[in-house]
C-alpha cells in the first residue's frame, strides 16, 4: 500500500492567518483525499482531489476556506484560510480505495491548533 | 445524518479475552464496510474489510461480522492484547463513490 508523508504534524497558528497542509505520497494515485476530525469527533471529508482539475467538496466545506491544490499524481496541499479556534482539529489527507478490500491509507495528521 | 454509528463510545476488556465493537448503518447502498484502528498522533490504520455480499471475514485475531438484514456489523478481536488498545473505526463505502463515511468511534482499553 501508499506511504504518505504529512507536514507539519502539529501547528498552533494564530487566529486570522492560514496554514497550508501538505500530503507527499509515494507512488502516483489518482484521488486524494482530505479529511478533517474534530476534537472528539470522527473523520469527516472535506474534499476529493483529482489531479488537472477543481477538487470536489462535501456539503458544508468550500473552496474559499479550504484551497486545495493537486499539482500533480503524488503531491497535494490543503491550505486552511482565515483561520478561527472552531478550525482547531487534526486535519488528514488518504489515498488508495481501490483493490480488493478498499483499505485507504491515511497521514499521520496535522494537529492544529487556532488560537 | 449520521449514516454509520458506533453506540459504544469506550471499551474495556482484559487481557486475552475478546473484544466486540458494533456498528450500526443507515444506508443499504453501502458495498463495502471497513474497520480502522487508530492511535493517538497517528492516522488511522486500516484494519479489516467486509463486502456486502458476504456476511463474514476473518484475518488472524480479526473477525468482521455483517448481518445485512439488521444493518449491523461487529468487529471481534480474539485475544485481545494490549497493544490493540486505541480508537477503531467503522466505516462504509458506496463503491461507485468511492467516499468513506465513518463512524463515532469506540476507544477500546485492554488490561495486561
Amino acid at each position: 500500500s501508499a506511504v504518505i508523508s504529512q507536514k507539519p504534524s502539529r501547528d498552533i497558528c494564530q487566529r486570522g492567518t492560514s496554514l497550508t497542509i501538505q500530503c507527499q505520497v509515494d507512488s502516483q494515485v489518482t484521488m486524494m483525499f482530505w479529511y478533517r476530525q474534530q476534537p472528539g469527533q470522527s473523520l469527516t471529508l472535506i474534499a476529493t482531489a483529482n489531479q488537472g482539475s477543481e477538487a470536489t467538496y462535501e456539503s458544508g466545506f468550500v473552496i474559499d476556506k479550504f484551497p486545495i491544490s493537486r499539482p500533480n499524481l503524488t503531491f497535494s496541499t490543503l491550505t486552511v484560510s482565515n483561520m478561527s479556534p472552531e478550525d482547531s482539529s487534526i486535519y488528514l489527507c488518504s489515498v488508495g480505495g481501490g483493490g480488493q478490500n478498499y483499505g485507504y491509507t491515511f497521514g499521520s495528521g496535522t494537529r492544529l491548533t487556532v488560537v | 445524518d449520521q449514516q454509520v454509528k458506533q453506540n459504544s463510545p469506550s471499551l474495556s476488556v482484559q487481557e486475552g479475552r475478546i473484544s466486540i465493537l458494533n456498528c450500526d448503518y443507515t444506508n443499504s447502498m453501502f458495498d463495502y464496510f471497513l474497520w480502522y484502528k487508530k492511535y493517538p498522533a497517528e492516522g488511522p490504520t486500516f484494519l479489516i474489510s467486509i463486502s456486502s455480499i458476504k456476511d463474514k471475514n476473518e484475518d488472524g485475531r480479526f473477525t468482521v461480522f455483517l448481518n445485512k438484514s439488521a444493518k449491523h456489523l461487529s468487529l471481534h478481536i480474539v485475544p485481545s492484547q494490549p497493544g490493540d488498545s486505541a480508537v477503531y473505526f467503522c466505516a462504509a463505502i458506496v463503491a461507485a463513490g468511492n467516499k468513506l463515511t465513518f463512524g463515532g468511534g469506540t476507544r477500546v482499553l485492554v488490561k495486561p
